[in-house]
């Protein structure tokens, strides 16, 4: 069974700070995804990392996959409100499978 | 409509009724899948079609029965559930067969379920 620790679990910042949250496993995944989850909503797929050592952005948010790709990392610059949200990390294996850690709760205020 | 669609949003149902859940797939994809969310648990996958044939059932309780008649189209239909089956229901659709982009999942809104 593939198991993904995200951390931490909670966190709340005021705006304009930067947060980094992490997904750590010792399992090696083919891929490795972050999705952004609302209340009442289902996650939203915001990157897709492969290649181990592989850095994404996306306007403020920064993705990396760690070299061994058993691990992840996301960094958030300047946060708004906009990005609360519980942020689910799931990590790519055999036929087209994912496993998902329980996620990172990201609450920004105003 | 665009995505992955999910009717309904919310539900409750007593432990002896049957209900079905709907999910639809405008994305062209080939494999769907059913989720189970609940708090303070990751995300537990249900059942896997891939090309309408069911490939994968999780040691799902029989009280959950998938259907899948077409690419496009998948059912969660419901019987006789426990209050500790009350939780978000997703669906979700990949295309198989296109290498690693093959694990990106695309989500439906969910199902809000709740069994009194």
């Amino acid at each position: 069974t593939q198991l993904l620790e995200q951390s931490p679990q909670f966190l709340s910042i005021q705006e304009g700070e930067n947060l980094t949250v992490y997904c750590n496993s010792s399992s090696v995944f083919s891929s490795l995804q972050w999705y952004r989850q609302e209340p009442g909503e289902g996650p939203v797929l915001l990157v897709t990392v492969v290649t181990g050592g592989e850095v994404k952005k996306l306007k403020r948010l920064t993705f990396q996959f760690g070299d061994a790709r058993k691990d992840s990392s996301l960094h958030i610059t300047a946060a708004q409100p906009g990005d609360t949200g519980l942020y689910l990390c799931a990590g790519g294996w055999g036929n087209n499978r994912l496993a998902f850690g329980k996620g990172n709760q990201v609450v920004v205020i105003p | 409509e665009t995505g992955v669609t999910q009717t309904p949003r919310h539900l409750v149902m007593g432990m002896t009724n049957k209900k079905s859940l709907k999910c639809e797939q405008h994305l062209g994809h080939n494999a769907m899948y059913w989720y189970k969310q609940s708090a303070k648990k990751p995300l537990e996958l249900m059942f896997v079609y891939s090309l309408e044939e069911r490939v994968e059932n999780n040691s799902v309780p029989s009280r959950f029965s998938p259907e899948c008649p077409n690419s496009s189209h998948l059912f969660l239909h419901l019987h006789t559930l426990q209050p500790e089956d009350s939780a978000l229901y997703l669906c979700a659709s990949s295309q198989e067969g296109a290498g690693v982009l093959g694990n990106e999942q695309f989500f439906g809104p969910g199902t809000r379920l709740t069994v009194l």
